[in-house]
């Protein structure tokens, strides 16, 4: 069954990079159609899409964030990396990594369990 | 980017009724919207997508309708392992957007 996994500081300090990994089984990241999302949630808000990447390396980003934000995969390792940089307390959020499926464009099907990033001095 | 507007933000309602929740987008989406469920301290688990497309291992008492910029997320009888926050989101473009959420209590 698939599953997905975030890892990553629990605390960072206002203008650090924040570093995520999610380490995923169950599927492939190199099979035709499939993607790796993040999403981050606020606490007490709705959910905020960040960045996508699907199997052939295309990436999108939230434009409203795109200018920090990187994504990238390690197919090889069942692993995709996001990062954020220069983040402030506004960033502090639930983080989630999600598995998009194939034939369906952007519709997250499994989550992860997610990681609380504080950012706090 | 489209906008998602979801109604209403909050209500309660008592095991057995009907409950139906509403989203609205900005523009026409085709059928490219999904509902998730989530309660506290757990991801959202996707429930319904391409609008009224049940979810493998989802109750069938949980139903979804609608087409353009106007969709509808019903609950047929209410149960007590119901009670969570719902969301829709619109699948259709990039970026992806969430409706603001509906917390649902039970009676």
């Amino acid at each position: 069954q698939i599953t997905l996994r975030e890892s990553g500081p629990t605390l960072v300090k206002p203008t650090q990079t924040l570093t995520l990994t999610c380490t995923f089984s169950g599927f492939s990241l190199s099979r035709s159609g499939v993607g790796v999302g993040w999403i981050r949630q606020p606490p007490g808000k709705a959910p905020e899409w960040l960045a996508i990447i699907y199997h052939n390396d295309n990436k999108y980003y939230n434009p409203s964030l795109m200018i920090r934000l990187a994504i990238t995969k390690d197919t090889s390792k069942n692993q995709v990396v996001l990062t954020m940089t220069n983040m402030d307390s506004v960033d502090t959020a639930t983080y989630y990594c999600a598995h998009k499926r194939p034939g369906w464009d952007l519709l997250f099907d499994f989550w992860g369990q997610g990681t609380l990033v504080t950012v706090s001095s | 980017d489209i906008q998602m507007t979801q109604s209403p933000s909050s209500l309660s309602a008592s095991v057995g009724d009907r409950v139906t929740i509403t989203c609205q987008a900005s523009q026409d989406i085709r059928k490219y919207l999904n509902w998730y469920q989530q309660k506290p301290g757990k991801a959202p688990k996707l429930l319904i997508y391409g609008a009224s497309n049940l979810e493998t291992g989802v109750p069938s008492r949980f139903s979804g309708s609608g087409s353009g910029t106007d969709f509808t997320f019903d609950i047929s009888s209410l149960q007590p392992e119901d009670a969570a926050t719902y969301y829709c989101q619109q699948a259709d473009e990039l970026p992806i957007n969430f409706g603001q959420g509906t917390r649902l209590e039970i009676k």
